[in-house]
């Protein structure tokens, strides 16, 4: 069974902080697809960045970052310079397939006060 | 990119009725489709996978008779609530699969209230 774990139920942050999100899984599964989508308060699903288990490059987009280890079954977030707008909840989710059916992490809420 | 629709973006029904919830792939022939759930302040769980001319494969623990799924075209999947209940109250979330692209696109959700 995949299971996905994000310990981090809030985090408050003021502006300009760093703040990094936690997301550790499990699966028997070689192959598999990680996720991370953001859900601002509208309800609607952002996706954010998808990896795949053959490649453990970490990957940064302006000011988002994330650390891929497999030896510890980590998919970390990181918001660089966060702001008001990234004030969301954020899910760390865990697939067989690109297109397959997700498991969800519990979700880590975002708080980013000015 | 890809869109997904879905209609209602939010209903208000009586306890005892039953509502339709309509997820559309609008460029992208949807062989797969998947309905989550999410309570208040709670993750998504998935419900059911629903595959075009067939029957739905619900998850353990959800009502088949109780959330009716239709796939009937390529581009349309259904989620009927039957005699909802105040505690079907919940966000409902499809994605479909786009199978030539190899990719999943999450719809904006239906917010549904049974009062």
């Amino acid at each position: 069974a995949q299971k996905v774990t994000q310990a981090q139920t809030e985090i408050s942050v003021v502006e300009k902080e760093d703040v990094t999100l936690d997301c550790v899984y499990e699966t028997r599964d070689t192959t598999y697809y990680l996720f991370w989508y953001k859900q601002p308060p509208s309800g609607e699903l952002v996706f954010l960045i998808r990896r795949n288990s053959f490649d453990e490059q970490n990957e940064i987009s302006g000011r988002y970052s994330w650390n891929f280890q497999k030896s510890t079954s980590s998919f970390n977030f990181t918001i660089t310079a966060s702001q008001v707008v990234d004030s969301a909840v954020y899910f760390c989710a865990l697939s067989s397939h690109s297109w397959g059916k997700f498991q969800f992490g519990a979700g880590t809420q975002v708080v980013v006060t000015p | 990119g890809a869109v997904v629709s879905q209609h209602p973006s939010w209903v208000i029904c009586k306890s005892g009725t039953s509502v339709k919830i309509e997820c559309r792939s609008l460029d992208f022939q949807a062989t797969t489709m998947f309905w989550y759930r999410q309570f208040p302040k709670k993750s998504l769980m998935l419900m059911a996978t629903s595959n075009e001319g067939s029957k739905a494969t619900y998850e353990q623990g959800v009502e088949k008779d109780k959330f009716l799924i239709n796939h009937a075209s390529l581009t349309l999947s259904t989620l009927t609530v039957t005699s909802a209940h105040p505690e079907d109250s919940s966000f409902y979330i499809c994605s479909a699969r786009d199978p030539d692209r190899y990719e999943q696109y999450f719809g904006p959700g239906t917010r549904l209230t049974v009062t």
